[in-house]
């Protein structure tokens, strides 16, 4: 079974400073996608990046970049520039690429606080 | 472009009745995939509909239900309401599986009293 964990319950930072969010998942399958979500108070999930398994290069997505390790099974997330805007929880989560499933499996999640 | 809508936005019952929850996708997607999210267990599956028919389903109990109709809206039922059931719903919609991206909804609020 595959499983997402991320060991950072909570993370601080500096307005316009950077910060990364880590992620580590298990599984046997070769062919998968992994995304951040994020969960402001307001309780929407946004979709923040997505990484394609097959694909080498580094997801990013303006201020948003990942550094995904595969045979790690790694897949951080780093926050540039970071605005008020930005506190939320995030959430990790990996689904299989198969096509036969929209299932996704989160990790705990890391509530991120920006400091003015 | 409407996103997904999640109906009602909070719901209080007592234990033993039962609920129902819906869920409006973005129109054309045809996958609806539901979750539950609580403080002590996170974000679990529940199931994911796709052409009215359930194609998955996570470790939940039979008190859990749902139901996906041709314009794709779909509904969840818990039946027998039990106090571990207060959570967040979220529903997710996309067009398909494999490359498509999930869209969620802002949840249905669940308390049991």
């Amino acid at each position: 079974a595959q499983t997402v964990t991320q060991s950072q319950p909570e993370m601080s930072v500096q307005e316009a400073e950077t910060v990364t969010l880590s992620c580590t998942y298990d599984t046997s399958e070769s062919d998968y996608y992994l995304f951040w979500y994020k969960q402001p108070p307001s309780r929407q999930m946004i979709l923040v990046i997505r990484q394609e398994a097959y694909k080498q290069q580094n997801a990013t997505e303006n201020r948003f970049s990942v550094n995904f390790q595969k045979a790690a099974k790694s897949f951080s997330l780093k926050i540039s520039d970071s605005q008020l805007g930005d506190a939320a929880m995030y959430f990790c989560a990996y689904r299989r690429r198969d096509g036969a499933t929209n299932k996704l499996i989160f990790g705990t999640g890391t509530l991120l606080a920006v400091q003015p | 472009k409407a996103g997904v809508t999640q109906t009602p936005r909070y719901l209080i019952k007592t234990r033993g009745q039962q609920v129902t929850l819906s869920c409006s996708p973005i129109s054309g997607h045809r996958s609806v995939s539901w979750y539950q999210q609580t403080p002590g267990q996170g974000l679990q599956f529940l199931f994911e509909y796709f052409s009215e028919t359930q194609r998955n389903k996570g470790n939940f109990p039979g008190r859990f239900s749902g139901r996906q109709f041709s314009n794709s809206r779909s509904e969840m039922n818990v039946s027998t309401l039990e106090l571990g059931d207060s959570a967040l719903y979220l529903c997710a919609s996309s067009f398909a599986g494999g490359e498509n991206i999930q869209y969620f909804g802002a949840g249905t609020r669940l308390s049991v009293l």
